[in-house]
């Protein structure tokens, strides 16, 4: 059962234009949401964060927007630069999970310059 | 590098033998995270451990594998008798203590490749 999910396997945006990458869940304990880049042999990095009492969160040129009533969360990068181009996970917790991570599949994004 | 330290970078086992990981959280961090991430997929939840205490084993296959963080030293993921299918990316990652109300992120190391033969 897979409680989060990332339905678009990949993502191809030009240099300067946004990006947007979705994250669908199930599970309406959880409340602690996360997006995470992995380049390949590498760890994931993590990015950014959401607690679910919030609906918006900005770090430079990511936002993350968190949908409660839809489930769904949804990470902008603006502008979108090449060095972005990574596979993006988006994880979740819940205060019921022992802080355990459930990731989706990830999206494969690819910046052209 | 005070990031999360895994080692070996790449563990090759033939199948039937016992290949064993290690994990040196973040300075200060003294929660402990494995992940496996086969190919095309993401990364799988097997065990969360604080010194000396395995808080959530939920997701550890119930042979072969066994998880540690002793009080001194690194954290060790286990898998005894290997086969085919342990072949994966092996993840540590390490967070602060939990603070009330509140959820520390997750910080991940570069991870074990390990291949079965």
């Amino acid at each position: 059962d897979q409680q989060v999910k990332q339905n678009s396997p990949s993502l191809s945006v030009q240099e300067g234009r946004i990006s947007i990458l979705n994250c669908d869940y199930t599970n309406s304990m959880f409340d602690y949401f996360l997006w995470y880049k992995k380049y390949p042999a590498e760890g994931p990095t993590f990015l950014i964060s959401i607690s679910s009492i919030k609906d918006k969160n900005e770090d430079g040129r990511f936002t993350v927007f968190l949908n409660k009533s839809a489930k769904h969360l949804s990470l902008h990068i603006v502008p979108s630069q090449p060095g972005d181009s990574a596979v993006y996970f988006c994880a979740a917790s819940g205060s019921s999970n022992t802080g355990k991570l459930i990731f989706g599949q990830g999206t494969t994004l690819q910046v052209k310059p | 590098n005070a990031g999360v330290m895994q080692n070996p970078r790449h563990l090759v086992r033939r199948r039937g033998q016992e290949a064993r990981l290690r994990c040196s959280p973040m300075k200060g961090h003294s929660h402990v995270y494995w992940y496996r991430q086969l190919p095309e997929e993401g990364l799988k939840f097997m065990v969360y451990l604080q010194k000396e205490n395995i808080i959530d084993e939920s997701g550890m296959p119930k042979e072969r594998f066994s998880a540690e963080f002793p009080k001194e030293g690194p954290s060790i993921l286990r898998i005894q008798q290997v086969v085919r299918g342990d072949s994966a990316a092996y993840f540590c990652a390490s967070s602060p203590p939990h603070l009330s109300g509140g959820t520390q992120p997750q910080h991940f190391g570069d991870g074990t490749r390990l291949s079965i033969l």
